[in-house]
This record gives structure tokens, C-alpha cells and sequence, in this order.
């Protein structure tokens, strides 16, 4: 398959831990990036890699790869978390793929 | 700090062609590919291709190939993305993206601020 599978809606209460999957052929080949974006902006990566933060990223934010299963972990989610959420990867073509996005909200 | 910045709106008439540069700064231009990127509105990111900012070579998506022309100009450090036989359903804000690659991982950092291109007669 040439797609990215995320569920599209997940909710978190306040302070909560929220898991959000990507599922993909393609993250046999490269692990996945997670971006975040919100309303009106371009989006911004929040892990790479195995699990790798940016600068800037809180250490709440955490990834895992496993088979063709990607996870973004938020810990103690924050109001400010509240976005949505996309993975990335490239297939042994060279092509890049997306998920649809799940959008999170925090309650 | 690394930057990349687009070029204005557009509003285009079915048909037409649509030309979107993307200005970078703060790195070597020529060792990085430059990417571009579509997302409609309400809807996920849409990989369109890339450009080698050395050579110039290029790649795209099964679904633009025919359509899409992506160059730069090393001495600019500026890339363009023309999209051409525009219809509705290109409507969508366009962005370039460097990609980076380290750690296994293949990703976009950092983005433009994106252009909206709108397909209307």
C-alpha cells in the first residue's frame, strides 16, 4: 500500500496521556515524521526518527516505529497541544506520503 | 536561522498556469533538495516533488507528472514550482519545504509560509 492510515479524531483530557498511530507499508522503509500544525500555519515537526525531538519540542512528545506502525505519544497533553497531527514517511520509490491527519483536542 | 519565504496569493482562471517561488536563506542552497507540498483545505499535506538545488534534476508524484515543473536558480537560492492545466480542484495552499535527512528519517524542515493559489473562472 502507498497510503498512511491515522485514525482522524482522537480526544485527551487535560494533563492526559494520548496516543496517536500511523500505520504504512512505507515505515519499512524509513521511520516516520510527526508534524504538528495548527490553524493558519505551515506544519512543524515534533519527532523524527526513532524518537527524536527538535529544540524546542517538550519532552512530552515522544515516537515509536514498530513494523509498519508508527506512534506519536503525548504525555500530560497541554491545551496548547491541541492541533493536528500528521506522519510522514518515503517509500522505497522515493515518494513521500502523509496521513489524512488526526486531529487532536484536548478537553 | 533558515528561512524560507514564498511568493504571494494567486488567483488563477481554469486553464491557466500558476508560478510559486520560494526564497531561501540561512544555509548552502545547493545541499538541500527543495520540496513542494499542497494541502486543501480540511484536508492532509499532498507530496507534489522535489528539486535537486545542485543539479536540477527532478521528480514528482505519479499524479502531477505532465504537469509540474520544478526549477531553481542556484545563484538566487530560489526555487519555483509552475503547475499548469489549472482546474478547481487545485485550489490549495502550496508550499516548498526543505528536506532533511538524518537519524533513518526522511523529513521537511523547515517549511515556507505557503501560497494560496485559487482556481476560479
Amino acid at each position: 500500500s502507498s497510503e498512511l492510515a491515522q485514525d482522524p479524531a482522537v480526544s485527551v483530557a487535560l494533563g492526559q496521556t494520548v496516543k496517536i498511530t500511523c500505520q504504512g507499508d512505507s515505515l519499512r522503509y524509513s521511520y516516520a515524521t510527526w508534524y504538528q500544525q495548527k490553524p493558519g500555519q505551515a506544519p512543524v515537526f515534533v519527532i523524527y526518527g526513532q524518537n527524536n525531538r527538535p529544540s524546542g519540542i517538550p519532552d512530552r512528545f515522544s515516537g515509536f516505529t514498530s513494523g509498519t506502525t508508527a506512534s506519536l505519544t503525548i504525555t500530560g497533553a497541554q491545551a496548547e497541544d491541541e492541533a493536528d497531527y500528521y506522519c510522514q514517511s518515503r517509500d522505497s520509490s522515493g515518494n513521500h506520503l502523509f496521513g489524512a491527519g488526526t486531529k487532536l483536542t484536548v478537553l | 536561522q533558515v528561512q524560507l519565504v514564498q511568493s504571494g496569493a494567486e488567483v488563477k482562471k481554469p486553464g491557466a498556469s500558476v508560478k510559486v517561488s520560494c526564497k531561501t536563506s540561512g544555509y548552502t542552497f545547493t545541499r538541500y533538495d527543495i520540496h513542494w507540498v499542497r494541502q486543501a483545505t480540511g484536508q492532509g499535506p499532498e507530496w507534489m516533488g522535489w528539486v535537486n538545488s545542485d543539479s536540477g534534476d527532478t521528480g514528482s508524484a505519479q499524479k502531477f507528472q505532465g504537469r509540474v515543473i520544478m526549477t531553481r536558480n542556484a545563484a538566487l537560492n530560489t526555487a519555483y514550482m509552475e503547475l499548469t492545466s489549472l482546474t478547481s480542484e487545485d485550489t490549495a495552499v502550496y508550499f516548498c519545504a526543505r528536506e532533511v535527512y538524518n537519524s533513518g528519517t526522511y523529513r521537511f524542515d523547515p517549511w515556507g509560509q505557503g501560497t494560496q493559489v485559487t482556481v476560479s473562472s
